[in-house]
């Protein structure tokens, strides 16, 4: 078993749907990334949490740190949206992330 | 603020072949990992380097290497190459590792193929 898991795998939403996505993971973390990579193989940081909610246009991200369970949703979405959404978490003292295999989003017209 | 740069974007190297893959840290940031990201996969952790100093190791084999310059920028080193190490290498900095969560610049990786 992984140690970041995220659902769905893939998924694909008409331009304007409620998006979500979850990730869970198995082990204590400091901090819980959710990243955003387009088909260039770049990546961008989208947010990084500890605890609570966090809201950027519209993207909102939640965690539950008890459950080990984080949400990423996107509100009206829209085709440029689409991409692979990865989360990934801060474990001990050291830097390392840990990565979940990311869940693939396509938004059609 | 001139974000992470990596070269090349793209290589192709022959099996047993040695490579070298370069990273500017972000302004600011003293620390570097380096990632490996197969394909479908979630990338994997390969190294960090902090402060010139390699700062933890994922399960990678010791032909894979690294060196963080006084600029902080980094070089990957991959000898005698094999199949399996074809994969996206990307590459994030950071500020000082261990003082808590803080955030990540990631450039837009170095697509190797071994052939």
């Amino acid at each position: 078993k992984n140690e970041v898991e995220q659902s769905p795998q893939n998924l694909t939403a008409q331009e304007g749907e409620f998006i979500t996505i979850n990730c869970s993971y198995s082990v204590g973390i400091s901090a819980l990334h959710w990243l955003q990579q387009h088909p260039g193989g770049g990546i961008v940081s989208l947010f990084m949490l500890s605890s609570g909610k966090k809201k950027h246009g519209r993207l909102i991200a939640t965690i539950n740190i008890q459950e080990k369970h984080s949400s990423l949703h996107i509100t009206a979405s829209h085709p440029r949206d689409s991409a692979v959404y990865i989360c990934a978490v801060k474990t001990g003292t050291a830097s390392k992330l840990t990565f979940g295999t990311g869940t693939r989003l396509q938004v059609t017209l | 603020e001139t974000g992470v740069t990596q070269s090349p974007t793209h290589l192709i190297k022959t099996r047993g072949q040695q490579v070298t893959l370069r990273c500017s840290s972000q302004s600011g940031h003293n620390t570097v990992s380096w990632y490996q990201q197969a394909l479908g996969q979630g990338p994997q952790f390969i190294f960090q380097y902090y402060r010139e100093e390699e700062n933890g190791r994922g399960n990678f084999p010791p032909r894979f290497s690294g060196l963080q310059f006084p600029n902080y920028s980094s070089e990957l080193n991959v000898n005698a190459l094999e199949l399996d190490d074809s994969a996206l290498y990307l590459c994030a900095s950071s500020t000082e590792p261990g003082q808590g969560s803080y955030g990540y610049t990631f450039g837009s990786g170095t697509r190797l193929t071994v052939v």
